[in-house]
């Protein structure tokens, strides 16, 4: 079966440090690879999406990036942190017919 | 522009209630029209529709998709105190890869 995996499940980041948010799915190949992100009591926000290795497609111009350096990994990164970077980023995959997608744990990044 | 739209936006019920969630779609080339449950985490899938009057069911839980009027209901009968999430729903428009979201109905079952 397939699973995702997120790490950290949480963290807090003083304003101005790098970002660095990992992203693996194990038991299928070529998936399609999201990152979300939810501020408090708000909808799925979507940030980036990838259909295969180094493949990336931004969703929202911002102080963030994407990577996928292998089939099976999603990195999101960001140089410097903004205030407004704080909330819980979703990794999420698809399959081929691009319908469900099944979220990962996510990450609750808080920048002070 | 594709757009899902999710009512109410929040709803307070005692438990053994029924509730009704819904969620009208505008969106190109529809594919599919997909349930979730978030509790204080991920969500979690619950349905996909995709044809018309066919009900698609969980225990309590229940989904219907109305293609003609573009809307789609989520039922919850006998609820429980661990219904209480929040429930999301998304449209899959096939020309791209992407689910547009609605902003959620947010569910509190109190004893």
């Amino acid at each position: 079966s397939q699973t995702i995996h997120q790490w950290p499940a949480t963290l807090v980041q003083p304003v101005g440090s790098p970002l660095s948010l990992e992203c693996t799915v194990e038991g299928t190949s070529n998936p399609n690879l999201y990152w979300y992100r939810q501020a408090a009591g708000r909808g799925l926000q979507l940030l980036f999406y990838s259909v295969g290795i180094g493949q990336i497609s931004s969703e929202v111009p911002q102080n963030l990036s994407a990577s996928r350096p292998q089939d099976r990994q999603f990195i999101l990164s960001s140089k410097k942190l903004l205030l407004s970077d704080s909330g819980f980023y979703l990794c999420a995959w698809s399959g081929v017919s691009y319908n469900e997608q099944f979220f990962g744990p996510g990450t609750r990044l808080t920048v002070l | 522009e594709d757009k899902v739209v999710q009512s109410p936006l929040s709803l307070v019920v005692h438990e053994g209630d029924t509730v009704t969630l819904n969620c009208s779609y505008e969106v190109t080339n529809f594919r599919s029209l997909l349930w979730y449950k978030q509790e204080k985490k991920a969500p979690t899938f619950l349905f996909m529709l995709t044809s018309s009057g066919i009900e698609k069911k969980s225990g309590r839980l229940s989904s219907i998709l109305d293609k003609k009027e573009l809307f789609s209901i989520l039922n919850i009968t006998a609820t429980q105190t661990g219904d209480s999430a929040v429930y999301l729903c998304a449209a899959n428009a096939g020309n791209n890869r992407k689910l547009i979201w609605g902003l959620g109905t947010s569910l509190a079952v109190n004893p």
